[in-house]
């Protein structure tokens, strides 16, 4: 199976917050991070957590990470239009990433 | 500084034919790697290189080759391309594989018929 896995779609209405979800296999990873992907362009970092952690906020973004389920989370609050974008989760093991989750935002 | 830049934007290729996607950064990082993303399986390693004259294989390698002589560079190469091989190429560096921030080139859209 897939190191990460992530559901393919979100819609999202305009200022309401977005949760994006993730799943990985394997519990090695020191650093599990979220990329953000805008139409034709490559990968940018958005924001990572250490695996000792289990809740990291940066502005509107709130990472969770729960280790015993192997599940991480990335909400973003209040959506805007230019979070429409592909967000991918990504451990440091492999460096595997997942099938990507598509955010559409809609007014 | 440029960042990470791959050429060509765009390529079309006949089945068989070969060619070499270019990729460069100039911010002196060590780690190097290439990902093809297909639509609902998203990034997959194809070859990643720690310096110069160092390289080794990710998840999908076959149908490519790779080569790091500079740090700077490092291209990729498509022997006899195949269908299966169109995708999106995307090269990214950073200095290392933790923490540090991949930079990820624009890309390079190939179609092969």
């Amino acid at each position: 199976g897939e190191d990460v896995e992530q559901s393919l779609f979100l819609s999202v209405r305009e200022g309401d917050s977005s949760v994006i979800n993730c799943t990985y296999t394997d519990s090695s990873s020191t650093y599990l991070y979220w990329y953000k992907q805008e139409p034709g362009a490559g990968l940018q970092l958005l924001t990572y957590i250490f695996s000792n952690m289990d809740m990291k906020q940066d502005q509107r973004l709130t990472v969770l990470l729960n280790k015993k389920d192997k599940h991480l989370s990335l909400r973003i609050a209040d959506t805007q239009t230019g979070d429409s974008a592909i967000y991918f989760c990504r451990n440091d093991y492999k460096l595997s990433f997942g099938a990507g989750t598509t955010v559409t935002v809609r007014a | 500084n440029a960042g990470v830049t791959q050429t060509p934007k765009f390529q079309v290729l006949k089945t068989g034919q070969s060619m070499t996607l270019q990729c460069a950064q100039d911010m002196n990082h060590e780690y190097m790697s290439w990902y093809r993303q297909d639509p609902g399986m998203g990034l997959r390693l194809i070859h990643y290189s720690v310096g110069a004259g160092i390289t080794d294989q990710g998840e999908v390698p076959n149908g490519y080759n790779v080569s790091r002589s500079t740090t700077e560079d490092f291209p990729l190469r498509l022997l006899s391309a195949a269908p299966s091989q169109t995708s999106v190429y995307f090269c990214a560096s950073s200095w290392g594989t933790g923490i540090d921030t991949q930079y990820f080139g624009p890309g390079t859209r190939l179609t092969v018929l």
